[in-house]
């Protein structure tokens, strides 16, 4: 499968801050997408990084609060802004359509464990 | 709406199997996957079955498919203290990229 990468690992980050979290694939990936995983809980999808035009965000994350770039097929940044205790969670990239695998395997990176304080 | 149900939690003593079930309510259903996450880990896609499958085998894990029931299940055969994780079903429904996932079921092996 592919090796995903995503700095941070882990950070603690004050009230009201801003984090980008980036996502970096080892090959070419057809799709991108964000999830969210709150301690003790199952995944949350939050948008579909999109090649080149907006992301698609599901119902409940905005823009403004969570905004994502995907400058190219190998790479995707998420933001988390103005942020509050709320926000800790782990947030995982994962992708599909990695080149020479079936198009319905989806891979997620190690995640990044966000604590804010 | 899309739900899908797992048990949360599941005890086995090494060296028996472990059945971890899942079921979900959309017909529409076109892959089901399961994945685990060991501690402080992202998440492993361990298998997955098209919805046209009754069953696959792959080494010590055996999914099975109920399409009727809607009910998906992962038997690990003799289970080993590094099968400690958490278990996710997930589901793909036929008209969206969208994955669904279950709650997670947590495996604990016992020696």
């Amino acid at each position: 499968s592919a090796v995903i990468s995503q700095k941070p690992s882990r950070d603690i980050c004050q009230r009201g801050t801003s984090l980008t979290i980036q996502c970096q694939v080892d090959s070419q990936v057809t799709m991108m997408f964000w999830y969210r995983q709150q301690p003790g809980q199952s995944l949350t999808l939050i948008a579909t990084a999109n090649q080149g035009s907006e992301a698609t965000y599901e119902s409940g994350f905005v823009i403004d609060k969570f905004p994502i770039s995907r400058p190219n097929l190998t790479f995707s940044t998420l933001t988390v802004s103005n942020m509050s205790p709320e926000d800790s969670s782990i947030y995982l990239c994962s992708v599909e359509g990695v080149e020479g695998y079936n198009s319905y395997e989806q891979y997620f990176g190690p995640g990044t464990r966000l604590t804010v304080t | 709406g899309e739900d899908v149900e797992q048990s949360l939690f599941l005890s086995v003593r090494e060296g028996d199997s472990s059945v971890i079930n899942c079921t979900y309510t959309d017909s529409s259903s076109t892959y089901l996957y399961w994945y685990k996450q060991e501690p402080g880990a992202g998440l492993q896609l361990l298998t997955y079955i098209f919805s046209n499958m009754d069953m696959k085998q792959d080494q010590r894990l055996t999914v099975l498919l109920n399409k009727k029931d809607k009910h998906l299940s992962l038997r690990i055969a003799d289970t080993q203290t590094g099968d400690s994780a958490i278990y996710f079903c997930a589901e793909r429904t036929d008209y969206g990229q969208n994955f669904v996932f279950g709650p997670g079921t947590r495996l604990s092996v016992l020696p």
